[in-house]
């Protein structure tokens, strides 16, 4: 079955601060996608990233970075020097790629950050 | 070009009642995903549509709960007799057909706010 745990409920940081968000997965499938998606105050579900389960190099976007372990299982976001607009709830998630089948994403519960100035 | 949009954006309605929740997904993308996020809590998977073809409906709580695709495009998720415990976030979500890694990213609206008195 597939799970995704993020451990940290809530964080909190100081603008310009460096923050890492955890992210666990479980998967009995050799073929998988992990996701991270942000929910800012205003509710909607903002897609930030996708990697396949092949591709383990890490990814940097700006002041996003992405670190993806199997041996881990891990696939952990960093924000560096953080603002507050980067203040929102990210989630983690995880699909398996049945054939033919639904790619549904399950969820972690989330981590909600706030960035203060 | 437009994203994925849904109607309406909030609902109220008493206990008993029947509600319908629509969705129309980006042009072009043939998967649809409805999902229910609680408060707090990530989204959690309810169906998916292939076209118009209901794959999978496992994540449906109970019969009372009703999802529809027919021309492949538009659908609306169906709530019959609703209960207070139906009050959430439904959310809509659409992705192309990939090509060699299977389907692509999902997209999310910004889902009807549901509550029920």
């Amino acid at each position: 079955a597939q799970k995704v745990t993020q451990a940290q409920t809530e964080i909190s940081v100081v603008e310009k601060e460096d923050v890492t968000l955890d992210c666990v997965y479980e998967t009995r499938d050799t073929t998988y996608y992990l996701f991270w998606y942000k929910q800012p105050p205003s509710g909607e579900l903002v897609f930030l990233i996708r990697r396949n389960s092949f591709d383990e190099q890490n990814e940097i976007s700006g002041r996003y970075s992405w670190n993806f372990q199997k041996s881990t299982s891990s696939f952990n976001f960093t924000i560096t020097a953080s603002q507050v607009v980067d203040s929102a709830v990210y989630f983690c998630a995880l699909s398996e790629a049945p054939q033919g089948g639904s790619e549904k994403l399950v969820f972690g519960k989330g981590t909600k950050l706030t960035v203060n100035p | 070009g437009a994203g994925v949009s849904q109607s309406p954006r909030y609902k109220v309605t008493k206990r008993g009642q029947d509600v319908a929740l629509r969705c129309d997904p980006i042009s072009g993308h043939v998967s649809l995903y409805w999902y229910r996020q609680a408060l707090g809590q990530g989204p959690e998977f309810l169906t998916y549509f292939n076209y118009e073809a209901q794959q999978d409906k496992s994540g449906l709580p109970n019969d009372r709960f009703s999802a529809e695709r027919p021309e492949g495009s538009i659908s609306t998720l169906t709530i019959q007799r609703t209960e207070q415990r139906d009050s959430a976030m439904y959310r809509c979500a659409s992705s192309l057909e990939g090509i060699v890694f299977g389907k692509e990213t999902q997209y999310f609206g910004p889902g009807t706010r549901l509550l029920v008195l």
